[in-house]
């Protein structure tokens, strides 16, 4: 099956800065999806991008579907944006989202 | 609020009980998926239900069962559990299968003792 990889595996920010999380998969997607859970465990969809790019307040992504990789950038980052991010791939139309393991941030004050 | 309904939230039960996980899928949406997280593991697929039919199955245990009735919420049944089955199950539902966008409920968070 499709190999979803995560990086960094944690992430550690002061608050303020900015960073970029990536998303590698072996086989080509017709669906990626990037999803926040929060502390609380609450999985919260952030973007819907099996291509191109999408902006979202302070977040971004980016998908290069022939590259197969996906970026997610967070500027400005706040305590609020702690979490694990992870990034979900489908491999065609009948098949269920595979997830990344994720990346656990933490945003320090 | 993602539009999907999971009840109940928290559930904390004995090992060896069978217990019942309920979703409301968004509304419109015709497929409903289940998966687990075990504590700090990913989420693994469970098994999807497309318009009250089985669409494709994962890693599920055979003492996990589940259905979609006609009016297309679903339940998760899990028996005979075992300390190791705690953990957070989610559901989640698209208008169709695989490509379309997802969308979680709160999750149930099952603690076998």
């Amino acid at each position: 099956g499709i190999q979803v990889e995560q990086s960094p595996p944690d992430l550690i920010l002061q608050e303020g800065a900015n960073s970029t999380l990536r998303c590698n998969f072996s086989d080509s997607v017709n669906n990626l999806q990037w999803f926040h859970q929060n502390p609380w465990g609450q999985l919260i969809n952030l973007f819907y991008i099996p291509s191109g790019t999408k902006q979202n307040g302070r977040l971004s992504a980016t998908t290069v579907a022939t590259e197969r990789y996906s970026l997610l950038y967070i500027s400005s980052s706040q305590t609020t944006d702690s979490g694990v991010y992870f990034c979900a791939v489908t491999v065609s139309g009948n098949t269920p989202l595979v997830f990344g393991k994720g990346t656990r941030l933490s945003v320090i004050a | 609020d993602s539009g999907v309904t999971q009840t109940p939230k928290h559930l904390i039960t004995a090992t060896g009980q069978r217990v019942t996980l309920r979703c409301s899928p968004r509304s419109g949406d015709l497929s409903v998926y289940w998966y687990q997280q075990s504590l700090d593991q990913g989420l693994q697929f469970l098994i999807q239900y497309y318009n009250g039919e089985e669409r494709a199955k994962g890693n599920i245990l055979e003492r996990f069962s589940a259905q979609q009735f006609p009016d297309l919420h679903s339940e998760l049944n899990l028996s005979s559990l075992e300390l190791g089955d705690s953990a957070l199950y989610f559901c989640a539902s698209s208008v169709r299968q695989g490509q379309t966008e997802a969308f979680f409920g709160q999750g149930t968070r099952l603690t076998v003792v």
